[in-house]
């Protein structure tokens, strides 16, 4: 367990509106990332964070974006959502002993109508 | 034609069955990893390795570099063992994920 958390777990929304996915880590991993997870693919990463403000894109950013502003959360979020964007969202992190194992979050499920 | 293959895409068993999920790849890596992904949908990383093979209770992970190919071998299958497999392989520092192997061990 690396203290990985999501927030909300689930989310119902519409089409249009904005939405913020949090993920909160209580050990200081320098590297997040935002994964979704759709059936018939693989987790597709959306964007990735490297530090402090400092982020870059994955192979699915349109439409997202993130910020981070402390080392512990990594905010996602979807300007305005499309029915697209309906999927499960993980993020997670690199560490353990290797410093590269990657940690996932329990994941939040997102429905967009 | 994806980066990442697995094979097969599902599975089914008989408890105490040995099983081999296969996952092949076409990108230079610096390393390969097995995930499992229970029924209820959380993650968990099993196996992270760049050469020769792995072990880690009743699972076993391979890897051969020239062929660009890894498995996954389960002795004993258990159904608690059901689940789906993930093979991610590592580029440069990103994963790039295969889409899963289900598999199903029935008692």
């Amino acid at each position: 367990d690396a203290g990985i958390t999501q927030s909300p777990r689930h989310k119902v929304t519409e089409t249009g509106t904005p939405v913020t996915l949090r993920c909160h880590q209580t050990e200081n991993h320098r590297y997040m990332y935002w994964y979704r997870q759709d059936p018939g693919h693989g987790l597709r990463l959306i964007h990735y964070s490297y530090g402090v403000k400092d982020t870059d894109k994955g192979e699915v950013s349109d439409g997202y974006s993130v910020s981070r502003s402390k080392t512990e959360d990594f905010l996602l979020t979807l300007e305005s959502a499309t029915s697209s964007q309906t999927s499960v969202y993980f993020c997670a992190i690199k560490g353990g002993s290797s410093g590269e194992t990657q940690y996932f979050g329990p994941g939040t499920r997102l429905l967009v109508l | 034609k994806n980066e990442v293959e697995q094979s097969p895409q599902n599975l089914t068993a008989q408890e105490g069955e040995f099983i081999t999920i296969n996952c092949s790849y076409s990108v230079g890596i610096s390393a390969l990893h097995w995930l499992q992904q229970h029924p209820g949908g959380g993650i968990v990383s099993l196996f992270m390795l760049s050469s020769g093979k792995k072990k880690h209770g009743r699972l076993i992970a391979t890897i051969n570099i020239q062929e660009k190919h890894s498995s996954l071998h389960i002795t004993a299958s258990h159904p608690r063992d059901s689940a789906v497999y993930i093979c991610a392989v590592r580029g440069t520092d990103k994963l790039i994920f295969g889409t899963g192997t289900r598999l199903q061990v029935f008692p």
